[in-house]
């Protein structure tokens, strides 16, 4: 059971804009940025999105993401082929001591 | 550029402590103000953090894990380890490592599966 919620599965056509929802709670997204990764079969996951809207060299801008109270959420638009993988968003949990959460991941297949 | 590699045994047997270590290039453990940690994967399944070490060179763990889980460094060699113990089946997976600030992490092992059985 991951301490954030996402949905298990998202799917779109080429060109489409598919968005991937990540829930938490007021200790976790309530409290600190979101990050967001994504990982291809067999391969270590990539750091897609860090606090919360910000992308690393190198990420297209067809990627964005966004934050609202205990919830944020990815955005892929021109979804292509290459984009099918599974996406985690990710944070920082206060709670008694400070420790890093992750959703359970979302695989988005592209049809 | 940082760079991270996963080592240790690919089989565990039930009820020992399972050790890995991490080996950095292209940064200092010692003198580094990021965090070290090991997350895993269980097959099929999403990513789990473990434990870190800060920039200190304390360690701090996920509490599920915690009476479990040791994260210690040693800057001599650049490296930074995990062990896990008393692992049961349920602890098979891959295990990474990474460097990050605050569950931020740019950098990270290829990955190494562990299978716990005998």
């Amino acid at each position: 059971q991951s301490v954030l919620t996402q949905p298990p599965s998202a799917s779109g056509t080429p060109g489409q804009t598919v968005t991937i929802s990540c829930s938490g709670s007021r200790s976790n997204i309530g409290s600190n940025t979101v990050n967001w990764y994504q990982q291809l079969p067999g391969t270590a996951p990539r750091l897609l999105i860090y606090a919360t809207n910000q992308r690393p060299s190198g990420v297209p801008d067809r990627f964005s993401a966004s934050k609202s109270g205990t919830s944020a959420s990815l955005a892929i638009a021109g979804l292509q082929s290459d984009d099918e993988a599974d996406y985690y968003c990710a944070a920082w949990d206060d709670g008694l001591i400070g420790f890093w959460v992750f959703g359970g991941g979302t695989k988005l297949t592209v049809l | 550029q940082v760079q991270l590699q996963e080592s240790g045994p690919g089989l565990v047997q039930p009820s020992e402590t399972l050790s890995l270590t991490c080996t950095v290039s292209g940064d200092s453990l010692s003198g580094s103000t990021y965090n070290w940690g090991w997350i895993r994967q269980p097959p099929g399944k999403g990513l789990e953090w473990l434990g870190s070490m800060n920039y200190n060179g304390s360690p701090y763990y996920n509490p599920s894990l915690k009476s479990r889980v040791v994260v210690s460094v040693d800057t001599s060699k650049n490296q930074f380890s995990l062990d896990l113990k008393s692992v049961t089946a349920a602890d098979t997976g891959v295990y990474f490592c990474a460097r990050h600030h605050l569950g931020i992490a740019a950098y990270w092992g290829q990955g190494l599966l562990v299978t716990v059985s005998s």
